[in-house]
């Protein structure tokens, strides 16, 4: 079955960068229609994507934020990393990563991890 | 950019109640529109897709329909373990989530 998990510091200071890993199963990132995207959840919020990479490493990044993201993936060992420089504590939230499929049928995240919370605090 | 608009922003309902929830595109956004479910203290689980689809394991008295601009979710009898927050989004350019509905037992 399909599974995500996500991994990574639970508190960064602020200026620091963030790295986070996407570790999944039950799919490959270099089958067509296959991408993983990286979501956030501020406290008490709505949902924000942050940015994705397909089965072609074709990256999209959420216009707002693409100065401080990349995101990479590495297909041998199923992992996908999103890196967040200059961490600021408004980017205190719970990290989701999702796979999203995109397909003649849908375009949707039909998976997701059960997400990190990272806190930003010195 | 594309902005997703949900009503209402909560509301209570009675088991077994029917319950609506609209979200209205900026944009014609075809039928490129998916509803998630976020129970407290979880990640959101998929429930329709392509704006009328039901996802695989989903129960059958989620349904939603819709085109162009506007879209309902409807639960066609409310059940405890529905206590949630929905959100709609769309994929029809980049991609936008709502704001969330609140659904909550009365």
């Amino acid at each position: 079955q399909v599974t995500l998990r996500e991994s990574g510091p639970a508190l960064v200071k602020p200026t620091q960068t963030l790295t986070l890993t996407c570790t999944f199963s039950g799919f490959s990132l270099t089958t067509s229609g296959m991408c993983v995207s990286w979501i956030r959840q501020t406290p008490g919020k709505a949902l924000e994507w942050l940015a994705f990479i397909d089965w072609d490493d074709d990256k999209y990044y959420n216009t707002s934020l693409m100065s401080r993201l990349t995101i990479s993936k590495d297909t041998s060992k199923n992992q996908v990393v999103l890196t967040m420089t200059n961490m600021d504590p408004v980017d205190t939230a719970t990290y989701y990563c999702a796979r999203r499929r995109r397909d003649d049928d849908t375009d949707s995240y039909d998976f997701w991890g059960p997400g990190t919370l990272v806190t930003v605090s010195s | 950019d594309i902005q997703m608009t949900q009503s209402p922003s909560s509301l209570s309902a009675s088991v077994g109640d029917r319950v609506t929830i609209t979200c209205r595109a900026s944009q014609n956004i075809n039928t490129f529109l998916n509803w998630y479910q976020q129970r407290p203290g979880r990640a959101p689980n998929l429930l329709i897709y392509t704006a009328s689809s039901l996802q695989s394991g989903v129960p059958s008295r989620f349904s939603g329909r819709g085109s162009g601009t506007d879209f309902t979710l409807t639960i066609s009898s409310l059940q405890p373990e529905d206590v949630a927050t929905y959100y709609c989004q769309q994929t029809y350019r980049i991609q936008t989530f709502g704001q969330g509905t609140k659904v909550e037992i009365k």
